[in-house]
């Protein structure tokens, strides 16, 4: 089955600063790559997704590069604000059954 | 407006009463998850639904069992929890295909005395 890593576990940065969380994944029939926010006592959102035919998609402060050869796949946060301080978990579907392998999640504080 | 709800939000059972939880979703996905999250961990996939097709990971106890009556509902039921069955449990919803997103509830806190 898959097998997803997550790294760091923890991250903090201070206000303004750039975070990045990187993830590998084994199989390589995994093609969609989605990654989720999960705030104190709520359920994950999805904040950004990638599938494997593209190489980086943005949407504001927030990117998501992946590199299919080497598996891996990382979230690129730029201009941090407070708010922006969750668990952040990567995840990776083949599709088949819909089924998604979550990594071991990144505890991102950004400090004032 | 919510679109995958969850309830109760918190519940408390005693050492091997059965409990059951409950979700749905007003989004109409064919595909619903249930979900163990233990504190700073990663959600693990318990067992999920595809239409009717009910899918039960490997490693998921006996313990657990789910009920999908219909497209909106899905109940699970853990019929002797025990004190390591204490977690947060999360219900999600997709549509089938490759690269639909998850919808997460907001999930049920479970404590086991």
């Amino acid at each position: 089955g898959e097998n997803v890593e997550q790294h760091p576990s923890t991250l903090s940065v201070q206000e303004g600063d750039s975070a990045v969380i990187k993830c590998t994944y084994s199989d390589s029939a995994s093609n969609y790559f989605p990654w989720y926010k999960q705030e104190l006592g709520k359920g994950p959102q999805l904040i950004i997704d990638i599938r494997s035919n593209v190489g980086e998609k943005k949407d504001q402060r927030i990117a998501v590069t992946l590199n299919k050869t080497a598996k891996h796949f990382s979230l690129h946060i730029t201009e941090t604000q407070p708010e922006d301080s969750a668990v952040y978990f990567c995840a990776a579907s083949k599709g088949t059954g819909n089924q998604f392998y979550f990594g071991t999640g990144t505890s991102l504080t950004v400090i004032p | 407006d919510a679109m995958v709800i969850q309830n109760p939000r918190y519940q408390v059972t005693q050492f091997g009463k059965p409990v059951t939880l409950s979700c749905s979703q007003t989004l109409n996905h064919n595909v619903m998850y249930w979900y163990q999250q233990k504190s700073s961990q990663a959600p693990k996939l318990l067992f999920h639904y595809y239409d009717k097709d009910f899918n039960n990971e490997a490693d998921t106890p006996d313990n657990f069992q789910s009920r999908r009556p219909n497209t909106s509902f899905c109940f699970l039921d853990i019929r002797s929890p025990g004190l390591g069955d204490a977690a947060m449990y999360l219900c999600a919803t997709s549509r089938d295909g490759v690269g639909y997103e998850q919808y997460f509830g907001p999930g049920t806190r479970l404590t086991v005395t």
